[in-house]
């Protein structure tokens, strides 16, 4: 069965540093989607891409976010400069066109910041 | 603006016992629901969808849930637990608007004792 995988599982970075999150959604689908659970809390939208560009984003989404899709198959998120309140837990998410389709979800990368 | 309340944060349930974890919604237009579930470090896996059709709607894992419109609810339930189920599970709406982004509930953990 396709799956959504995401790398790496568990990413430790110093305050201030650049992280790139990586992701391959499943190979037909063509809705893109990052979201973010804070530990403890629940699960936030971040941002839905596609087409090759973002349609949609939440306030958390800033300047020090942005997302890619460099090739076919993977879909990246970048923080430019993190914070520690940037430590979560981020999901990235695939789903087929149309109405009503569920979204798959990869196992999540762990990020900490120091 | 779409929104889902998931008024427990815990249910216990003995193995072998019915469970029924509660979520209620709120939308503008018609309700796109679904429910995901969490195990411990690991990511969202999908378990069911309404759409449209019949109130009662199977998915994975011998789990239900049952639309209620008078009532805009839709609660998750299973006629007999296992102590497998234990986990947190996540009722989510789709956005009406934009790219359908999930809007979650806060979580439920369901505590399944032998």
């Amino acid at each position: 069965e396709p799956e959504v995988t995401q790398t790496p599982s568990h990413q430790v970075t110093q305050m201030g540093q650049e992280v790139i999150l990586r992701c391959v959604p499943i190979s037909n689908h063509l809705y893109f989607y990052w979201y973010r659970q804070i530990l403890g809390q629940k699960v936030e939208f971040l941002v839905s891409f596609y087409n090759n560009e973002i349609s949609e984003k939440s306030e958390i989404f800033d300047d020090q976010f942005s997302v890619e899709r460099p090739d076919g198959s993977n879909f990246t998120l970048k923080i430019r400069s993190t914070k520690l309140e940037d430590s979560a837990m981020y999901f990235c998410a695939s789903r087929l066109p149309g109405q009503g389709h569920e979204q798959f979800f990869g196992p999540g990368t762990r990020l900490t910041v120091l | 603006a779409q929104s889902v309340a998931q008024p427990e944060d815990q249910v216990n349930v003995a193995e072998g016992n019915p469970l029924t974890v509660k979520c209620t919604y709120s939308v503008s237009g018609n309700p796109y629901l679904f429910w995901y579930v969490q195990y411990p470090n690991r990511g969202l896996q999908f378990l069911l969808k309404y759409i449209t059709g019949d109130n009662l709607v199977k998915g994975s894992y011998g789990f239900e849930a049952e639309f209620n419109k008078s009532q805009t609810s839709f609660h998750l339930k299973k006629p007999s637990a296992l102590v497998s189920d234990s986990a947190l599970y996540f009722c989510a709406v789709r956005d009406e608007t934009g790219f359908q982004k999930l809007v979650f509930g806060t979580g439920t953990r369901l505590l399944v004792s032998p």
